[in-house]
């Protein structure tokens, strides 16, 4: 049965720095890997989408990396501002079933 | 991308009434997802709505109290049926679209609060 774990599931970080949000999933077997946020009672906007065959994505100051032989995923964020404060969600895909992690609750410090 | 739109955005109910969800896209997809968000939760999928067949539901969840219609490619509706304040949650609808078909796209959720 796929687990998807997000590591931590809180961060404080000041305005400007650079963080790392990680995301590890136990079925290596996946079509892609997901990332997402959500702000406070929202939606969730995607990210970025890595299909299995590739190793990374990037977009503006995000930029994602998938290991599929180890099950790890990370988020790096570039120069964070305030507002990117939100909870960020990994989500794998495998049979048309998606499976979500707990999400990391990131707040930014003006 | 596709662009998903819900309503109600959010309501507060009374024990043991139903309340219908709305989900339009503005594309045509084969399949669209429900979801439920429990406070403080991730997402538990609860079923995903075919157009032309009866949906499928997740483990835990059944269509006497989560019914779903899917009268056409970019509509479907969610109604939860006999409510407690156990199904107070954000109710997500999400499609697949993209390139490769599987990009994972959400509306914007009903917040229910049942008293």
């Amino acid at each position: 049965k796929q687990e998807v774990t997000q590591i931590p599931a809180a961060l404080s970080v000041p305005e400007g720095e650079n963080l790392v949000l990680n995301c590890s999933f136990t079925d290596s077997a996946i079509y892609n890997l997901q990332w997402f946020r959500q702000d406070p009672g929202k939606g969730l906007t995607s990210l970025l989408l890595i299909q299995s065959s590739q190793r990374e994505q990037t977009s503006g100051r995000l930029n994602a990396s998938l290991d599929k032989s180890s099950g790890r995923s990370t988020l790096y964020i570039a120069a964070s501002q305030p507002g990117d404060s939100a909870t960020y969600l990994c989500a794998v895909n495998r049979d048309d079933k998606i499976i979500f992690g707990k999400g990391t609750r990131l707040h930014i410090l003006p | 991308s596709a662009v998903i739109s819900q309503k109600p955005s959010r309501d507060i109910c009374q024990r043991g009434t139903s309340l219908t969800i709305q989900c339009q896209v503005d594309s045509q997809v084969t399949m669209m997802f429900w979801y439920r968000q429990q406070p403080g939760q991730s997402l538990t999928l609860i079923a995903t709505a075919n157009q032309g067949s009866e949906a499928t539901y997740e483990s835990g969840f059944v269509i006497d109290k989560f019914p779903i219609s899917r009268p056409n490619l970019t509509f479907s509706t969610l109604t939860v049926s006999n409510m407690s304040p156990e199904d107070s949650s954000i109710y997500l609808c999400s499609v697949e679209f993209g390139f490769e078909g599987n990009e994972q796209f959400f509306g914007p959720g009903t917040r229910l609060t049942v008293l």
